[in-house]
């Protein structure tokens, strides 16, 4: 398995408080996304970075931000969090960027509860 | 909006049968389409993928067939088995995004 770890692996939150998940690879790769996985909706990209300091949004992007201070750690942050967040939460790394044909590996995933 | 839409969104089959998942896409862009498993409590794995330039790409009991003036794609998997019985994902990825279908369940009944 490639070496990407979540954590926390599992939490529960208020409504209207900050949550950070954290995403560490020990596999230098440069590409590093979040997605979450709700029922119906598939995987859905919510922000990615290509390089330390580089980031982008995806396609769900409002109330996440992240940060990339080493290529190592991706941390995707829910500033104030609210019940329609509730969700797993996928990290996934690649070594070159999608489009060249490389597989993105994924972690096991973050299981977040608001209440 | 959805980029790549995936049917069915569920589907049984029985053991030793054929199991098709269909994707298609809007974005001419797209250049890589791979296809990920993910069974239950674990992130998706990737599965096998495929490069517009080829038509069918076969890894196995898993197929791949492209048909890039359709935008379309799917996937076949022949013999299906009870250990098949997982969630699949199509993708597809033309800039540093990867964008996912909304998933098949599938179920191999023994």
């Amino acid at each position: 398995d490639a070496g990407i770890t979540q954590s926390p692996r599992h939490k529960v939150t208020e409504t209207g408080t900050p949550v950070t998940l954290r995403c560490h690879q020990t596999e230098n790769h440069r590409y590093m996304y979040w997605y979450r996985q709700d029922p119906g909706h598939g995987l859905r990209l919510i922000h990615y970075s290509y390089g330390v300091k580089d980031t982008d949004k995806g396609e769900v992007s409002d109330g996440y931000s992240v940060s990339r201070s080493k290529t190592e750690d991706f941390l995707l942050t829910l500033e104030s969090a609210t019940s329609s967040q509730t969700s797993v939460y996928f990290c996934a790394i690649s070594e070159r960027y999608a489009a060249t044909n490389t597989e993105a590996f994924f972690g096991q995933g973050t299981r977040l509860t608001v209440v | 909006q959805q980029q790549v839409k995936q049917s069915p969104q569920s589907l049984i089959v029985q053991k030793g049968g054929i199991s098709i998942i269909n994707c298609a896409y809007e974005n001419t862009a797209f250049d890589y389409f791979p296809w990920y498993q993910q069974f239950p409590g674990k992130g998706p794995a990737l599965l096998i993928a495929i490069r517009p330039d080829v038509s069918e790409k076969k890894e196995g009991r898993f197929t791949i067939s492209f048909n890039k003036s359709a935008k379309q794609f799917s996937l076949h998997i022949m013999d299906s088995q009870p250990g098949d019985s997982a969630t699949y994902f199509c993708a597809a990825s033309g800039s540093e995004k990867l964008v996912f279908g909304k998933g098949t369940k599938l179920t191999v009944n023994p």
